[in-house]
């Protein structure tokens, strides 16, 4: 699972999006981001292309999915409340007969001035 | 609504034994996870329970309770290496797929 950019130092009110892309033909794919003592928090989901969904804190973002292989994150304004480490993660699918570990991303490290 | 709690910080001796406990509520269980997180890495994944009992896998064992809403991480023999966060993750299934909801971590600091 593979995210770009890896940094990025960007100020308050700038349109931004963070890309992931993974090469295993997974079905489900999923963006969470995690703060200090508060763990990962589950942002969008996508069960498929063209199929995404909210998490537990989706407000401030969006999600698209074209293509099986990405899933892209976009934030609209930025906000320093927006400042934190996200992950994106694949698994080979979500259904209730396949419940399956998923595979994270190295990361992108988002700081909003 | 949904809960998971686990310790935020414990320390333990190289060699020695360590559990890292996880208890939950939520609705549409479907199975419990557990992932290791070095700092400033990815999670990665050690084990998946979805019955109870004990599952063993080397040095790490992963125990869970659906009826008592808990799980316990066991890692024998500790080395240094295993200095890192342990994630807890509950997956919730509802509305036809399963969601993963983590833990806030416990840190796990291995000392010589």
């Amino acid at each position: 699972v593979t995210q770009n950019p890896r940094y990025l130092i960007t100020v308050t009110g700038k349109k931004l999006t963070v890309t992931c892309s993974q090469n295993m033909n997974h079905e489900y794919m999923s963006w969470y981001r995690q703060d200090p003592g508060m763990g990962l928090r589950l942002i969008h989901y996508s069960v498929g292309a063209g199929i995404t969904d909210q998490g537990e804190v989706p407000n401030g973002y969006n999600v698209s999915r074209l293509k099986k292989q990405n899933f892209l994150l976009g934030l609209e304004s930025a906000a320093p409340s927006q400042t934190s480490v996200y992950f994106c993660a694949s698994s080979h699918s979500a259904g209730a007969q396949g419940n399956q570990p998923q595979h994270f991303g190295d990361g992108t490290r988002l700081s909003i001035l | 609504g949904q809960n998971i709690d686990q310790p935020t910080e414990m320390t333990a001796t190289e060699g020695a034994i360590v559990q890292i406990n996880c208890t939950y509520q939520t609705s549409g269980f479907n199975g419990l996870f557990w992932y290791q997180q070095h700092a400033g890495e990815a999670p990665t994944f050690l084990s998946y329970n979805v019955l109870d009992g004990l599952e063993e896998k080397g040095r790490f064992s992963s125990f869970l309770s659906r009826s008592k809403g808990y799980s316990y991480l066991l890692l024998k023999e500790l080395q240094m290496k295993d200095s890192a966060s342990y994630l807890c993750a509950v997956s919730s299934f509802s509305g036809g797929y399963n969601k993963l909801i983590f833990g806030a971590g416990t840190r796990l600091a291995v000392h010589p």
